[in-house]
């Protein structure tokens, strides 16, 4: 099985900062990987798929970039409704593993 | 507006059985697999079972294997998860979410279901 890591775990930033969460696969996915935003006590929310694409109606202050083991997402200008749990999906292969998740926080 | 709609979680015992159901509208849902996601209470996000876009063919997690059956029907717009032998692990929220072709990680979630397997 392919194993996702996520880094940092957790981290806290002010609005208004532009933020990178890593996601890191134990080989190599190509651009099979997607990102989700899940607020506290809701479902998640897809972000990105295939690595850099933006899925429907997302705002444009989310991307995504990177191939085969590193991964990167960025959020330009964090407002209070991004502060959220972030994880990470590699869709290459069966089964599907999903990262550990980053939690951003306000500072 | 595309929507899935989880229902059927409970309260069982362990060694128990349920049915989750997850009714979908506004996507053409001969083009897109379907799959269930799990999150234990306070834990992250944890893959169970998709169907592809015809139903032939189903993938499951080793967690759960032999003891969750995922179906589809084409007529009622509707996945299905059958479990069966239900342990305490099992707990969580379950997510229904679609994939188009199964070539985008999940597009659109339903809002979840809570099961609870406890004695």
């Amino acid at each position: 099985d392919i194993q996702m890591t996520q880094s940092p775990s957790s981290l806290s930033a002010s609005v208004g900062d532009r933020v990178t969460l890593t996601c890191r696969a134990s080989q190599g996915v190509g651009t099979y990987l997607a990102w989700f935003q899940q607020r506290p006590g809701k479902a998640p929310k897809s972000l990105i798929y295939a690595a850099s694409s933006l899925q429907s109606g997302v705002p444009s202050k989310f991307s995504g970039s990177g191939s085969g083991t590193d991964f990167t997402l960025t959020i330009s200008s964090l407002q209070p409704e991004d502060f959220a749990t972030y994880y990470c999906l590699q869709y290459n292969t069966y089964p599907r593993t999903f990262g550990p998740g980053t939690n951003v926080e306000i500072k | 507006e595309v929507q899935l709609l989880e229902s059927g979680g409970d309260l069982v015992q362990p060694g128990g059985s349920l049915r989750l159901s997850c009714a979908t509208s506004g996507f053409t849902f001969s083009s897109y697999a379907l799959s269930w996601v799990r999150q234990a209470p306070g834990k992250g996000l944890e893959w169970v079972s998709t169907i592809s876009v015809t139903g032939d063919t189903t993938y499951y997690a080793d967690s759960v294997k032999g003891r969750f059956s995922i179906s589809r029907d084409t007529s009622r717009n509707t996945l299905y998860l059958q479990m069966n032998s239900l342990r305490v692990e099992d707990t969580a929220v379950y997510y229904c979410a679609n994939s188009y072709f199964d070539s985008s990680g999940f597009d659109y979630w339903g809002q979840g279901t809570l099961v609870t397997v406890s004695s």
